[in-house]
């Protein structure tokens, strides 16, 4: 079965600032990667997407995840973050198994941006 | 188009009541799934649906009853509520394509369920 190590429960960060937010999956032949948002009293909502192609995949608000397959990581990252990133943040793998899709999700990551 | 639609929002039950959380999508996903999401331990999979009349069991099935009736609905039944159970419960629904590239999930807004 898969499994998702988010390692950083939470990551404060002043405002303006980089951030890198860790995802490490356990191997397997093929995956799909995803990093999901939740804003506080909301349900989560995809952030971006790696599928195929492209390891490095950008998101429509600054964020962008690379796909490391050797080294097994989806990591986050935005180079300037702003207050309105203040959020939990999620990475999930899924494969499929038994001829149907498994999502397995981290523990998630609560970003806390500091004016 | 509504998309995942969540009801109740909040609910309290007391101790060995039983009630339905229910979970409706208008987008024509073949795959709905439930999650309970609690402080430190991410969303955990308690049960999952990959068609109308097939249900599986997740990672923390105990104490809940599912069935799929319908593509759109997909209620989540506590037979006898513990505090253990209280939590937020997420429903969630995508398009499954077998061998084919995974899509995202789309999420209602939760239910914010306590049991005292």
């Amino acid at each position: 079965a898969q499994s998702v190590t988010q390692l950083d429960s939470q990551v404060p960060v002043f405002e303006e600032a980089p951030v890198e937010l860790r995802c490490n999956y356990s191997s397997s032949v093929s995956v799909y990667l995803f990093w999901y948002v939740q804003y506080p009293n909301q349900g989560l909502q995809l952030l971006l997407k790696y599928l195929s192609g492209s390891t490095l995949v950008e998101s429509i608000n600054g964020f962008e995840a690379e796909f490391n397959k050797s080294q097994t990581s989806f990591h986050l990252r935005k180079p300037s973050v702003h207050i309105s990133d203040t959020a939990e943040y999620f990475c999930a793998v899924s494969d499929w198994s038994g001829g149907y899709q498994k999502v397995t999700f981290g523990t998630g990551t609560k970003l806390q941006v500091i004016p | 188009n509504a998309g995942v639609t969540q009801t109740p929002k909040f609910q309290v039950l007391k101790t060995g009541q039983s009630m339905t959380l229910q979970c409706a999508q208008d987008m024509n996903h073949e795959y709905m799934s439930w999650y309970r999401q609690d402080p430190g331990m991410g969303l955990r999979l308690i049960h999952y649906s990959v068609g109308a009349g097939i249900t599986d069991q997740g990672e923390v099935p105990n104490g809940y009853n599912v069935s799929r009736s319908t593509t759109e609905d997909f209620p989540l039944r506590l037979l006898s509520a513990a505090p253990s159970q209280t939590s937020v419960y997420f429903c969630a629904s995508s398009y499954n394509a077998p061998g084919g590239p995974s899509t995202e999930a789309f999420f209602g807004q939760g239910t914010r369920l306590t049991v005292v």
